[in-house]
């Protein structure tokens, strides 16, 4: 089942602009995690908010979640080409005995 | 990547046949997951353990089935009784004091 759904799908920037992209959620969570995939490879974790918290910052991301409106949203400020790869966001729902539940993600190009 | 190791990194597989994804750590975390992706999706849970000698069904375990015999092994296998099972499979685990999940490189089965 797909908890998150990540928006939008596709996301295509110009160097040095900031990307933003947006992640639902259905149920009550006890944190929500961002991670970055590069084609063909596995996931790296970004970065991770708790239910309690509403802003975290770790070098050029922003991650905010608004639990009201079972959103968050990530942006990546001055974005390098490296950036170019697929973002995913994934719950940890309150019942899931910690199993994170993954949307289907944005991927994002960053032309040179 | 860190201390995750999945092995081989391309298999092949004919119809019919069982095979055994390896999913190896030395992070000296308790609990480990195994997800399937598809081409332009998100991850969904096959299977996870929380502690050795124990393991759950996730979302979508049927034609899966897995052991955890020692902290440091959660070997897939992928049974002749699963459908579709062309997709790149990918091991995590979780660190307990944090929650976040890490993620091995992967591997990519194809059936012939």
């Amino acid at each position: 089942s797909q908890q998150g759904e990540e928006d939008p799908q596709a996301l295509s920037i110009q160097e040095g602009e900031n990307a933003t992209m947006n992640c639902s959620y259905k149920t009550s969570i006890n944190n929500l995690q961002w991670y970055r995939q590069n084609s063909g490879r596995g996931l790296v974790h970004l970065i991770l908010i708790r239910s309690n918290e509403r802003e975290k910052h770790s070098g050029r991301l922003r991650v905010t979640l608004d639990t009201s409106k079972k959103s968050s949203s990530l942006l990546i400020t001055a974005s390098r080409a490296a950036d170019t790869a697929s973002y995913f966001c994934a719950t940890d729902s309150v019942d899931s005995s910690y199993k994170l539940i993954f949307g289907s993600g944005t991927r994002l190009l960053v032309r040179p | 990547d860190g201390g995750i190791t999945q092995s081989p990194k391309y298999l092949f597989r004919k119809e019919g046949q069982n095979v055994t994804l390896s999913c190896e750590q030395n992070l000296n975390h308790d609990a480990m997951y195994w997800y399937r992706q598809d081409p332009g999706q998100g991850l969904r849970l096959i299977y996870y353990s929380q502690i050795v000698n124990d393991f759950q069904k996730g979302d979508i375990a049927e034609g899966y089935s897995v052991s955890r015999e020692k902290k440091e092994s959660f070997p897939l296998t992928v049974t002749s009784a699963q459908k579709n099972p062309t997709a790149f499979y990918l091991c995590a685990t979780r660190q307990t004091s944090t929650d976040t999940q890490y993620f091995g490189p992967g591997t990519r089965l194809t059936v012939l």
